[in-house]
């Protein structure tokens, strides 16, 4: 069955440090996949997804993620974080795609606070 | 352009009584999806229409939810009669219909449900 693991429930990272959330997949075909954020009172935003191509991919708020098929992983990047960071964090794969749409699965999502 | 939008944004009820709560997505998506996040848990998929038709219904957890979606513009999510496991964030996203499920889905914000 297919799976996202967060392994990282909570990360503390001071503001200008670099920052690295970690997603691991459990799918057979090709995934799609999907970091998206949740900051507090607020719902979902993409951040950026992978459906194919080049494997490192540029997403919004200076983040980027890098599939690596070997290692089943889909982590996302920040260079430089930012205390408007500070947000939950969700990886997902596109499930049982149709002709539509696809489901999404999540991991359990990863809360980022940001120390100055 | 209006974002995916949710209402009400709390709702407090007592077991045995019926909640529904409402979606209304981005003009023109045809998809729309109803998602649950139990606390602690990861966020989990319920179902998926297409305009007024349901695709996947493969996440209700059971016969007490109803979901519809007439005329394919707003959806409604009924849960009759409420347990207590019930309680939880319900999140409601859409997208536009894309080939082999490669779209964006819309978050909406979210329904916090507590079941007393």
């Amino acid at each position: 069955a297919q799976s996202v693991t967060q392994p990282d429930i909570h990360i503390t990272v001071s503001e200008g440090a670099s920052l690295e959330l970690r997603c691991n997949y459990s799918y057979g075909a090709t995934p799609y996949l999907f970091w998206y954020v949740q900051s507090p009172g607020q719902g979902l935003q993409l951040l950026l997804k992978y459906f194919s191509g080049d494997t490192l991919v540029q997403g919004i708020k200076g983040f980027e993620a890098e599939f690596k098929r070997s290692q089943s992983s889909f982590n996302l990047r920040k260079p430089s974080v930012h205390w408007s960071d500070a947000a939950e964090y969700f990886c997902a794969v596109g499930a049982r795609p149709n002709q539509a749409g696809t489901a999404l699965i999540f991991g359990k999502g990863t809360t980022l606070s940001v120390s100055s | 352009e209006a974002g995916v939008t949710q209402f009400p944004s709390h709702s407090v009820i007592e077991k045995g009584q019926t909640v529904t709560l409402r979606c209304d997505p981005i003009s023109g998506h045809d998809n729309l999806y109803w998602y649950r996040r139990v606390m602690g848990k990861e966020i989990k998929f319920l179902l998926h229409f297409v305009k007024e038709s349901k695709q996947d219904e493969s996440g209700m957890p059971n016969n007490r939810f109803l979901a519809e979606r007439t005329g394919g513009t707003y959806s409604t999510l009924k849960v009759q009669p409420a347990e207590l496991e019930d309680s939880g964030v319900y999140f409601c996203a859409s997208s536009l219909r894309s080939g082999e499920g490669r779209e964006t889905q819309y978050f909406g914000p979210g329904t916090r449900l507590l079941v007393l």
